[in-house]
């Protein structure tokens, strides 16, 4: 199995802060690499797919970068509603597999 | 706008089977290429992806669980379900249903809303 390691593991900012989250695969997962986020008690939502597409409906402010086994999810100035746990999955082969997710707290 | 519903039973004894269903509502099950898949979340845990079927009947698995279940899929119903055979407390999870789209790689764009499932002694 490809393991996926997130960094860090929580982490707090403020309203209108830059933030990135950095995903490692244990091999290269050339760009098949998808975030989501997930706030308490609700579903994942896709935030990127592909490494850098950005969903339909998702705010501008949130990016995708990476190809092999670095990978990168930035919000360029938080917003409130951006409190949640994020989590990186790959989609390169199966079984598909997630990070252990990263939580942002307000500060 | 395409929906999809968990439902089963939240309870199920230990070394017993459980099943459950998502219904896809909105459109057809048979539309489109996509993957109908189930994934669990622990409480206070992480995701785990279970495995996945495509309107074909063709399915995969992740090998850790692969001896323990069935993925199905009943087109006249727009309907998926899985069975876990064997449940132990480890298997104390939310599941929740998702559409894998193919033509972005699979990834998740649809999301039931996720429905619990203890596993009691």
């Amino acid at each position: 199995d490809i393991q996926m390691t997130q960094s860090p593991s929580s982490l707090s900012a403020s309203v209108g802060d830059r933030v990135t989250i950095t995903c490692r695969a244990s091999q290269s997962i050339s760009s098949y690499l998808n975030w989501y986020q997930q706030k308490p008690g609700i579903a994942p939502k896709l935030l990127i797919y592909v490494a850098s597409s950005l969903q339909g409906g998702v705010p501008s402010r949130f990016s995708g970068s990476g190809s092999g086994t670095d990978f990168t999810l930035t919000i360029s100035s938080l917003q409130p509603e951006d409190f949640a746990t994020y989590y990186c999955q790959q989609s390169y082969s199966i079984p598909y597999t997630f990070g252990q997710g990263t939580k942002l707290e307000i500060k | 706008q395409v929906q999809l519903q968990e439902s089963g039973p939240g309870l199920v004894k230990s070394s017993q089977t459980l099943s459950l269903t998502c219904t896809v509502s909105g459109g057809s099950i048979r539309s489109g290429s996509y993957y109908w898949s189930w994934i669990r979340q622990p409480a206070g845990k992480g995701l785990e992806w279970i495995g996945r079927i495509y309107t074909s009947g063709s399915t995969n698995y992740n090998p850790s669980l692969k001896s323990r279940v069935t993925i199905s899929v009943d087109t006249s119903k727009n309907q998926f379900s899985l069975k876990l055979t064997s449940v132990t407390a480890a298997d104390t999870a939310v599941y929740y249903c998702a559409r894998g789209v193919e033509g972005r790689r699979d990834a998740f764009d649809i999301w039931g809303q996720g429905t619990m499932v203890t596993v009691s002694s």
